[in-house]
């Protein structure tokens, strides 16, 4: 149980393009998910919180507007990255919190997505 | 501040090895929640564990072991009998209860050889 989907694996793509990233809950709701970036043998970097129905939360420094971000229902978030430019390669990753698991606010696990590694040319 | 440090870089073992990961954490709140992931190199995170505050007590699972000492405010992972499959790199990683996200440490590269 608990398995996020995230499509696709890998993208390579010119510059100028936009690029969607697809997180998908599959066997649970998730009323909320994250999206991470890692750059390679670093740590993850919460870029936002996405809530289902409600505009995502976005952490310091990451710019909403190149960043795109929908929640539109309890089992799919996407991300969408306008416009990518080369510094925006990186390997991208969600996770989705299953709200039924565990007891008390935060204690559930987040799951995560295998990751989209996105290569901008 | 919240903060998590995974001290060691990189470990290198050979298969059949005991190894322990070191997790420490800093926080203010006094309920919070622990948890552990692991990275192989397809890229995935794989949830391994979770543990509460207020749970102290040490957890054994297979291979696998973690232990909580609030007192120096540590969560070590031990991996008994390690194996090549356990190569990864794995994040120790903090929640509050607010704000709502997971604070990761800079992770361990394990690498077990054969």
């Amino acid at each position: 149980g608990a398995v996020v989907s995230q499509h696709p694996s890998r993208v390579i793509c010119k510059s100028g393009t936009s690029v969607k990233i697809e997180c998908r809950s599959l066997d649970f709701q998730a009323t909320t998910m994250f999206w991470y970036r890692q750059f390679p043998k670093q740590s993850l970097m919460l870029m936002a919180t996405s809530n289902e129905g409600s505009k995502a939360t976005y952490e310091q420094g990451v710019e909403k507007d190149k960043f795109l971000i929908n929640h539109a229902s309890l089992t799919l978030s996407t991300l969408t990255v306008t416009s990518a430019h080369p510094e925006d390669s990186s390997f991208y990753i969600c996770s989705a919190r299953d709200m039924k698991q565990g007891a008390g606010f935060g204690n559930q696990p987040q799951h995560f997505g295998d990751g989209t590694r996105l290569s901008i040319l | 501040a919240q903060k998590v440090t995974q001290a060691q870089t990189e470990i290198s073992v050979v298969e059949k090895e005991d190894v322990t990961l070191d997790c420490v954490y800093e926080t203010r709140d006094t309920t919070y929640y622990l948890f552990w992931y692991k990275q192989p190199p397809s890229g995935e995170l794989v949830f391994l564990i979770r543990r509460n505050s207020f749970d102290e007590q040490n957890e054994i699972s297979g291979r696998y072991s973690w232990n909580f000492q609030k007192s120096t405010s540590s969560f070590n992972f031990t991996i008994t009998a390690s194996q090549v499959v356990d190569s990864a790199v794995y994040f120790c990683a903090l929640k509050n209860p607010l704000p709502d996200k997971l604070i990761f440490g800079t992770g361990t590269r394990l690498q077990v050889f054969p």
